[in-house]
Protein backbone atom coordinates (compact mmCIF):
# COMPACT_ATOMS: atom_id res chain seq x y z
CA UNK A 1 0.00 0.00 0.00
CA UNK A 2 1.07 3.55 -0.86
CA UNK A 3 2.16 5.71 1.99
CA UNK A 4 3.44 9.68 2.51
CA UNK A 5 5.92 10.66 5.20
CA UNK A 6 5.80 14.72 6.35
CA UNK A 7 8.41 15.01 9.22
CA UNK A 8 7.97 18.29 10.00
CA UNK A 9 4.39 18.86 11.87
CA UNK A 10 4.87 22.70 12.02
CA UNK A 11 7.22 25.21 9.58
CA UNK A 12 7.84 28.39 10.68
CA UNK A 13 9.17 30.86 8.28
CA UNK A 14 9.29 34.60 7.85
CA UNK A 15 7.48 37.15 5.41
CA UNK A 16 9.78 37.58 2.29
CA UNK A 17 11.96 34.10 3.02
CA UNK A 18 11.57 31.09 1.11
CA UNK A 19 9.20 28.19 2.18
CA UNK A 20 9.67 24.78 1.75
CA UNK A 21 7.19 21.39 3.01
CA UNK A 22 9.23 18.30 3.07
CA UNK A 23 7.55 15.19 1.76
CA UNK A 24 8.71 11.19 0.68
CA UNK A 25 6.13 8.75 -0.50
CA UNK A 26 6.12 4.83 -1.18
CA UNK A 27 4.60 3.64 -3.75
CA UNK A 28 4.71 0.33 -5.92
CA UNK A 29 3.93 1.69 -8.95
CA UNK A 30 4.46 5.15 -10.88
CA UNK A 31 3.43 7.37 -8.65
CA UNK A 32 1.16 10.22 -9.16
CA UNK A 33 1.74 13.08 -6.72
CA UNK A 34 -0.08 16.04 -5.28
CA UNK A 35 -0.03 18.51 -3.08
CA UNK A 36 -3.01 20.23 -1.45
CA UNK A 37 -3.66 23.22 0.98
CA UNK A 38 -6.30 23.45 3.85
CA UNK A 39 -7.28 26.48 5.54
CA UNK A 40 -9.19 26.82 8.60
CA UNK A 41 -12.68 25.28 9.02
CA UNK A 42 -12.10 24.84 5.06
CA UNK A 43 -12.08 22.13 2.81
CA UNK A 44 -8.73 20.81 0.94
CA UNK A 45 -7.69 23.49 -2.07
CA UNK A 46 -5.69 21.40 -5.16
CA UNK A 47 -2.16 23.03 -5.49
CA UNK A 48 -0.20 21.28 -7.63
CA UNK A 49 -0.03 17.44 -9.48
CA UNK A 50 2.85 15.21 -10.77
CA UNK A 51 1.99 12.47 -13.18
CA UNK A 52 4.93 12.45 -15.86
CA UNK A 53 7.48 14.61 -17.37
CA UNK A 54 9.62 17.49 -15.95
CA UNK A 55 10.11 16.98 -12.52
CA UNK A 56 9.54 20.81 -11.47
CA UNK A 57 6.12 21.12 -11.21
CA UNK A 58 4.50 24.49 -11.27
CA UNK A 59 1.14 25.28 -9.43
CA UNK A 60 -1.50 27.93 -7.85
CA UNK A 61 -0.48 30.60 -5.70
CA UNK A 62 3.17 31.07 -7.00
CA UNK A 63 4.16 27.52 -5.55
CA UNK A 64 6.04 24.47 -6.95
CA UNK A 65 7.22 21.32 -6.12
CA UNK A 66 9.89 18.72 -7.42
CA UNK A 67 9.95 15.29 -8.01
CA UNK A 68 13.18 13.26 -6.78
CA UNK A 69 12.83 10.05 -7.90
CA UNK A 70 15.89 8.22 -6.51
CA UNK A 71 14.95 9.91 -2.57
CA UNK A 72 11.41 9.16 -3.45
CA UNK A 73 10.67 12.68 -2.12
CA UNK A 74 7.90 15.63 -3.96
CA UNK A 75 8.89 18.79 -1.94
CA UNK A 76 6.88 21.64 -1.78
CA UNK A 77 8.44 25.32 -2.22
CA UNK A 78 7.61 29.05 -2.81
CA UNK A 79 10.11 30.98 -2.94
CA UNK A 80 9.03 33.87 -1.15
CA UNK A 81 6.34 33.32 1.82
CA UNK A 82 3.24 35.58 2.37
CA UNK A 83 1.16 35.62 5.31
CA UNK A 84 -1.33 34.50 3.51
CA UNK A 85 -0.15 31.34 3.15
CA UNK A 86 -0.07 30.28 6.74
CA UNK A 87 -2.39 27.24 6.54
CA UNK A 88 -2.31 23.17 6.69
CA UNK A 89 -0.59 21.91 4.09
CA UNK A 90 -1.18 18.00 2.83
CA UNK A 91 0.93 15.45 0.36
CA UNK A 92 -0.16 12.51 -1.13
CA UNK A 93 0.61 10.13 -3.52
CA UNK A 94 -1.85 7.81 -5.80
CA UNK A 95 -1.05 4.62 -6.72
CA UNK A 96 -1.37 4.17 -10.47
CA UNK A 97 -2.94 -0.03 -9.84
CA UNK A 98 -5.57 0.82 -6.97
CA UNK A 99 -5.92 4.77 -8.03
CA UNK A 100 -6.26 4.95 -3.92
CA UNK A 101 -4.99 8.17 -2.90
CA UNK A 102 -3.56 8.72 0.36
CA UNK A 103 -2.04 11.44 2.34
CA UNK A 104 0.41 12.61 4.99
CA UNK A 105 -0.55 14.18 8.61
CA UNK A 106 -0.23 17.19 7.01
CA UNK A 107 2.09 20.10 8.24
CA UNK A 108 1.04 23.63 9.70
CA UNK A 109 2.82 26.52 7.75
CA UNK A 110 2.95 29.68 10.19
CA UNK A 111 3.91 32.84 8.00
CA UNK A 112 5.42 35.38 10.38
CA UNK A 113 4.99 39.00 9.45
CA UNK B 1 -21.07 23.29 -11.97
CA UNK B 2 -21.79 22.67 -8.24
CA UNK B 3 -18.50 19.75 -7.98
CA UNK B 4 -19.09 18.29 -4.68
CA UNK B 5 -21.72 18.40 -2.47
CA UNK B 6 -21.88 17.21 0.53
CA UNK B 7 -24.90 17.36 3.16
CA UNK B 8 -24.85 18.39 6.25
CA UNK B 9 -22.27 20.39 7.30
CA UNK B 10 -22.73 19.83 10.95
CA UNK B 11 -24.38 17.57 12.81
CA UNK B 12 -24.30 16.02 16.60
CA UNK B 13 -25.38 12.55 17.43
CA UNK B 14 -26.65 10.68 20.55
CA UNK B 15 -24.33 7.11 20.48
CA UNK B 16 -25.98 4.46 18.95
CA UNK B 17 -28.03 6.57 16.49
CA UNK B 18 -27.51 5.95 12.85
CA UNK B 19 -27.20 8.29 9.93
CA UNK B 20 -26.15 8.97 6.49
CA UNK B 21 -23.94 11.79 5.22
CA UNK B 22 -24.40 12.20 1.70
CA UNK B 23 -22.45 13.09 -0.89
CA UNK B 24 -23.23 13.71 -4.55
CA UNK B 25 -20.77 15.21 -7.70
CA UNK B 26 -22.16 16.42 -10.81
CA UNK B 27 -18.39 16.11 -13.08
CA UNK B 28 -18.87 11.92 -13.86
CA UNK B 29 -15.87 11.03 -12.00
CA UNK B 30 -15.87 7.78 -11.57
CA UNK B 31 -13.85 7.53 -8.49
CA UNK B 32 -15.51 8.35 -5.38
CA UNK B 33 -14.00 8.24 -2.01
CA UNK B 34 -14.75 9.10 1.57
CA UNK B 35 -12.07 10.50 4.49
CA UNK B 36 -12.03 11.24 7.51
CA UNK B 37 -9.59 14.02 9.10
CA UNK B 38 -8.73 14.04 12.72
CA UNK B 39 -5.99 16.45 14.45
CA UNK B 40 -2.42 14.82 14.01
CA UNK B 41 -3.52 12.26 11.75
CA UNK B 42 -4.37 13.95 8.42
CA UNK B 43 -6.74 11.79 6.94
CA UNK B 44 -7.85 8.82 6.75
CA UNK B 45 -9.63 6.60 3.94
CA UNK B 46 -12.59 5.48 5.02
CA UNK B 47 -14.06 3.60 1.79
CA UNK B 48 -13.37 4.06 -1.96
CA UNK B 49 -15.38 3.33 -5.10
CA UNK B 50 -14.19 2.64 -8.19
CA UNK B 51 -17.51 3.25 -10.65
CA UNK B 52 -21.34 2.75 -10.01
CA UNK B 53 -21.88 -0.81 -8.12
CA UNK B 54 -17.95 -1.14 -6.87
CA UNK B 55 -16.93 -0.37 -3.44
CA UNK B 56 -13.89 -1.14 -1.57
CA UNK B 57 -13.00 -0.53 2.45
CA UNK B 58 -9.96 1.99 2.89
CA UNK B 59 -8.09 2.09 6.14
CA UNK B 60 -10.58 2.79 8.55
CA UNK B 61 -14.02 0.69 7.35
CA UNK B 62 -15.52 -0.21 10.61
CA UNK B 63 -18.30 1.42 11.83
CA UNK B 64 -18.93 3.19 8.27
CA UNK B 65 -21.04 1.24 5.10
CA UNK B 66 -20.69 2.80 1.87
CA UNK B 67 -23.22 2.08 -1.66
CA UNK B 68 -23.07 3.47 -5.40
CA UNK B 69 -26.00 2.91 -7.19
CA UNK B 70 -25.43 5.53 -9.30
CA UNK B 71 -22.04 7.59 -10.73
CA UNK B 72 -23.24 10.69 -8.48
CA UNK B 73 -24.05 9.63 -5.63
CA UNK B 74 -21.64 8.12 -2.26
CA UNK B 75 -23.60 8.43 0.87
CA UNK B 76 -21.21 6.81 3.75
CA UNK B 77 -24.00 5.39 6.61
CA UNK B 78 -22.88 5.31 10.47
CA UNK B 79 -24.59 2.44 12.11
CA UNK B 80 -24.21 3.23 15.52
CA UNK B 81 -22.55 6.37 16.19
CA UNK B 82 -19.62 6.40 18.86
CA UNK B 83 -17.44 8.97 19.86
CA UNK B 84 -14.65 7.85 18.49
CA UNK B 85 -16.58 8.39 15.26
CA UNK B 86 -16.25 12.30 16.15
CA UNK B 87 -14.60 14.08 13.05
CA UNK B 88 -14.60 15.81 9.70
CA UNK B 89 -16.04 13.82 7.17
CA UNK B 90 -14.63 14.48 3.54
CA UNK B 91 -16.31 13.02 0.09
CA UNK B 92 -13.69 13.28 -3.17
CA UNK B 93 -14.06 12.48 -6.43
CA UNK B 94 -12.04 12.23 -9.31
CA UNK B 95 -11.40 10.56 -12.94
CA UNK B 96 -7.89 8.12 -13.38
CA UNK B 97 -4.49 9.92 -13.07
CA UNK B 98 -6.15 13.20 -12.23
CA UNK B 99 -6.28 15.14 -8.31
CA UNK B 100 -9.56 14.78 -6.13
CA UNK B 101 -11.97 17.19 -5.93
CA UNK B 102 -13.38 17.98 -2.49
CA UNK B 103 -16.39 18.48 -0.79
CA UNK B 104 -16.51 21.33 1.91
CA UNK B 105 -16.36 18.33 4.88
CA UNK B 106 -19.49 17.23 7.46
CA UNK B 107 -18.11 17.84 11.10
CA UNK B 108 -19.51 15.65 13.28
CA UNK B 109 -19.89 15.35 16.76
CA UNK B 110 -21.11 12.07 18.76
CA UNK B 111 -22.03 12.52 22.54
Amino acid sequence: AQSVAQPEDQVNVAEGNPLTVKCTYSVSGNPYLFWYVQYPNRGLQFLLKYITGDNLVKGSYGFEAEFNKSQTSFHLKKPSALVSDSALYFCAVRDYGNNRLAFGKGNQVVVIP
Amino acid sequence: NAGVTQTPKFQVLKTGQSMTLQCAQDMNHEYMSWYRQDPGMGLRLIHYSVGAGITDQGEVPNGYNVSRSTTEDFPLRLLSAAPSQTSVYFCASSRQKYGYTFGSGTRLTVV
